[in-house]
């Protein structure tokens, strides 16, 4: 059975530092992209970025490039998702979703990680 | 300002048939049979629906269907339940970027 297991909810400060988690299991982790969707409270879907981790080829949004870095252990079939001084507009439920290339659909999602941002 | 452009909400009774719409350009939606449609129920994440403009996932209810016209995509729920009531999102490849772009989002509700 194929699933994406996301870390737990985080409560940060701002300026802290977070790095979130996506376990990919029952599929051949590096044969996927695996991508990372933000969503604000009460808004809709964004995504942020990409990351093949077959061979860590990674690609960012406009919007996050130099605000979050995507990255990949593909020897514990994971993907992370980090940031390295958080702000309060960063609160939001944040997803990772699988797919096999670029046009597919994201068929696998996982159950999200939510981020509080607050002094 | 979302890349593709659905309705805020739709509303059905039970039984009924509803469509959504999701506009976009000759870059995405007019471009490629690459839109895929999400169902999102609350605190939930989002479920795989329709993709590659009308093909339904192992699993999906017949219910559901897509199609396209020109840079406009379209879902449709026939036999409106309850369980329906959600939020729903469309999607396309599109070749002005690496990353797929979203709609708005479209609340249904059904009376």
């Amino acid at each position: 059975e194929v699933q994406l297991v996301q870390s737990g909810a985080e409560v940060k400060k701002p300026g802290e530092s977070l790095k979130i988690s996506c376990k990919g299991s029952g599929y051949s982790f590096t044969s996927y992209w695996i991508g990372w969707v933000r969503q604000m409270p009460g808004k809709g879907l964004e995504w942020m970025g990409i990351i093949y981790p077959g061979d860590s080829d990674t690609r960012y949004s406009p919007s996050f490039q130099g605000q979050v870095t995507i990255s990949a252990d593909k020897s514990i079939s994971t993907a992370y998702l980090q940031w390295s001084s958080l702000k309060a507009s960063d609160t939001a439920m944040y997803y990772c979703a699988r797919f096999a290339g670029l046009t597919t659909p994201r068929d696998y999602w996982g159950q999200g990680t939510l981020v509080t941002v607050s002094s | 300002q979302s890349a593709l452009t659905q309705p805020a909400s739709v509303s059905g009774s039970p039984g009924q048939s509803i469509t959504i719409s999701c506009t976009g350009t000759s870059s995405d939606v007019g471009g490629y049979n690459y839109v895929s449609w999400y169902q999102q129920h609350p605190g939930k994440a989002p479920k795989l629906m329709i993709y590659e403009v009308s093909n339904r996932p192992s699993g999906v209810s017949n219910r559901f269907s897509g199609s396209k016209s020109g840079n406009t995509a379209s879902l449709t729920i026939s036999g409106l339940q309850a369980e329906d009531e959600a939020d729903y999102y469309c999607s396309s490849y599109t070749s002005s970027s690496t990353l797929e772009v979203f709609g708005g989002g479209t609340k249904l509700t059904v009376l």
